[in-house]
């Protein structure tokens, strides 16, 4: 069974800093892993996704990740907070055994990014 | 494109009324997925179809709930009667095609309020 771990409900930065998001997973096939972002009462949209290609993917608004397998980790990072930044930040691993598409999404990252 | 349109935004009703959910997928999007977001559970997938056909609802709750999708380019999501604990963010998502690369476009969700 697979699974995604975020282990920080809330980051806190401040603008210009860098952001470190963490996500480890647990998967028994080869994953696809995407980070999505949700802004205040809006659906979440992507930001990246890593599906088996260049370990480290780049995404939109700055923001790239790298798949360590060994880690079994695929972190969020960027070099500069924006205030824009601040939002909820969800990982999320697919499995494809089965041949249909089911996504287990992390329980989210809330980032907070101060002035 | 308008993306993934949803309606009503929000919705407030009193316990034992009916409340349908509206949801139009972007064109062209094969498949299209129901999903409830509250703080307690996180994003839980309640129902997928493909090509209109209902794939998996294990994740829906209770017979209280159902859903349905006409046609390509119209689903909703029922329940009746319902109770204070269906308050919660409901997000219908399409998708281009099954599989590994295939991201989620995301609506921007009904706030439910049962009273």
């Amino acid at each position: 069974a697979q699974s995604v771990t975020q282990l920080d409900s809330h980051v806190s930065v401040s603008e210009g800093t860098p952001v470190l998001l963490r996500c480890n997973y647990s998967s028994s096939y080869s994953p696809s892993l995407f980070w999505y972002v949700q802004h205040p009462n809006k659906g979440l949209q992507l930001l990246l996704k890593y599906t088996s290609a260049a370990t480290l993917v780049k995404g939109i608004n700055g923001f790239e990740a790298e798949f360590k397998k060994s880690e079994t980790s695929f972190h969020l990072t960027k070099p500069s907070a924006h205030m824009s930044d601040a939002a909820e930040y969800f990982c999320v691993v697919n499995e494809e055994n089965t041949g249909f598409q089911k996504l287990v999404f992390g329980t989210g990252t809330r980032l907070l990014v101060s002035p | 494109d308008a993306g993934v349109i949803q309606s009503p935004r929000h919705e407030v009703t009193e316990m034992g009324q009916e409340v349908t959910l509206r949801c139009k997928p972007i064109s062209g999007h094969d498949y299209l997925f129901w999903y409830r977001q509250t703080m307690m559970r996180g994003l839980e997938l309640l129902i997928y179809f493909n090509n209109n056909v209902p794939i998996d609802d294990s994740g829906m709750p209770e017979d209280r709930f159902s859903a349905k999708m006409p046609n390509a380019s119209f689903s909703t999501l029922k329940i009746q009667p319902s109770e204070p604990r269906d308050s919660a963010v409901y997000f219908c998502a399409s998708s281009l095609v099954a599989g590994r690369n295939s991201p989620l476009h995301f609506g921007n969700g009904t706030r439910l309020t049962v009273t």
